[in-house]
């Protein structure tokens, strides 16, 4: 997409590295967690999500972790590869349901 | 499944004209979302409509915008008239009931 790129926090990692993304979310009633990934030129692509009752949530290459104490979600690639070089948002959900999107985190990865 | 379709994919158009967004949700979701995406403002929220009624139009930037949904397999979000800052990509998304949501390609609209 157009989005984002100058003015969001970037990442660069080394191919094969770990890299760790971190947001902070708002809403302490929010019970429902998302990552999503956007590539240029296409839509957010959702990777992992997560609830309010759980602190951590591991699928392939990722693990999403929540600390609802301090309100921090993060989002922790393993291996990472060049197909990873993306943005990342995190997003949440409260009562309704409306997703609140962060603004967004560039990750530059380095072959 | 062919995931969220939206149309056209680009649209450049001149000041003052009416533009029309297009979205085709994944069948058997029934919450549909309009989104823009621009650098400055990032991934904004317009409207949401569950199961074809508009839910939240909050997020609608003035009376020029208006969207609409027919139908479970359609929706339009419709500019008149068209103005330059509303130069963004615009996302459909669909979620089942409480589920994530799937975004559409977007649509790059230009207004010069």
């Amino acid at each position: 997409g157009e989005s984002v790129g100058l003015h969001l926090p970037t990442l660069s990692v080394q191919e094969g590295d770990n890299s760790i993304i971190n947001c902070a979310y708002s809403n302490s009633a929010s019970d429902y967690f998302i990552w999503y990934k956007q590539e240029s030129g296409k839509g957010p692509q959702f990777i992992i999500d997560i609830r309010s009752n759980m602190d951590k949530r591991q699928g392939q290459r990722v693990t999403v972790l929540l600390n609802k104490t301090v309100k921090h979600l993060s989002l922790q690639i393993a291996a990472t590869q060049p197909g990873d070089s993306a943005v990342y948002f995190c997003a949440e959900k409260g009562g309704n349901n409306r997703l609140a999107f962060g603004k967004g985190n560039q990750v530059v990865v380095i072959p | 499944d062919a995931g969220v379709i939206q149309s056209p994919r680009h649209e450049v158009t001149e000041m003052g004209q009416e533009v029309t967004l297009r979205c085709k949700p994944i069948s058997g979701h029934n919450s549909l979302f309009w989104y823009r995406q621009t650098m400055m403002r990032g991934l904004e929220l317009l409207i949401y409509f569950n199961n074809n009624v508009p839910i939240d139009d909050s997020g609608m930037p003035e009376d020029r915008f208006s969207a609409k949904m027919p139908n479970a397999s359609f929706s339009t979000l419709k500019i008149q008239p068209s103005e330059p800052r509303d130069s963004a990509v615009y996302f459909c998304a669909s979620s089942p009931k409480a589920g994530e949501q799937f975004f559409g390609p977007g649509t790059r609209l230009t207004v010069l």
